[in-house]
């Protein structure tokens, strides 16, 4: 079955930096990759996700990267703020899998101000 | 308003005691899904339901029984609750999976004593 590895497991930047999270999956049949937000004491929440026909997708501060080849993607996170500041889960599915998305362990990032 | 609900919210029980945390969301969703969220562990996939009547193992179902009698609801039974099982556990619907957004309920706090 599906493994996804998410890294690093904490992040810290200062407000204004950049911030980088990258997952790794082993199914090459995943096709389906979001990102979902969870910020201290809340649901989680989908914040970007792309599809393997796709390399990059941006929205505003936010972007993803896919690479099949290599099996991974990074979540980009450009001129942090401090409500950046929570847990950010990748996760991966294939359409052949039906019901399943494996999520990654999760990042906690923290923005200095 | 558009809202995935689960009840209890929090829950202490003893060894044994069967219970059962509901699951309910009003956007007429096929998909839905119930996860744990352990500190380390990021998110595991129990049950899910891709429609009435139709429900598959997730990554970790031991333990835990669902039904999906009606589209709207997809209550989680643990027959014998055991302390292993204290966790953070949330519902989560969507329209359809690949690709959709996970909408996911406020989350219920379980301890099993």
């Amino acid at each position: 079955g599906e493994n996804v590895e998410q890294h690093p497991s904490t992040l810290s930047v200062q407000e204004g930096d950049s911030a980088v999270i990258k997952c790794t999956y082993s199914d090459s049949a995943s096709n389906y990759f979001p990102w979902y937000k969870q910020e201290l004491g809340k649901r989680p929440q989908l914040i970007i996700d792309i599809r393997s026909n796709v390399g990059e997708k941006k929205d505003q501060r936010i972007a993803v990267t896919l690479n099949k080849t290599a099996k991974h993607f990074s979540l980009h996170i450009t001129e942090t703020q401090p409500e950046d500041s929570a847990v950010y889960f990748c996760a991966a599915s294939n359409r052949g899998s039906q019901g399943n998305l494996i999520f990654g362990k999760g990042t906690k990032l923290s923005v200095k101000p | 308003e558009a809202q995935v609900t689960q009840n209890p919210r929090y829950l202490i029980t003893v060894t044994g005691k069967k219970l059962t945390v509901t699951c309910s969301q009003n956007m007429n969703h096929e998909y839905m899904s119930w996860y744990r969220q352990d500190p380390g562990l990021g998110l595991r996939q129990i049950y899910y339901s891709m429609n009435v009547e139709v429900t598959d193992k997730g990554d970790v179902p031991e333990g835990y029984k669902v039904s999906r009698k009606e589209k709207r609801n997809f209550p989680l039974i643990l027959e014998s609750p055991s302390p292993n099982q204290t966790s953070l556990y949330f519902c989560a619907s969507s329209l359809a999976l690949w690709p959709g957004e996970l909408f996911f309920g406020e989350g219920s706090r379980l301890t099993v004593l």
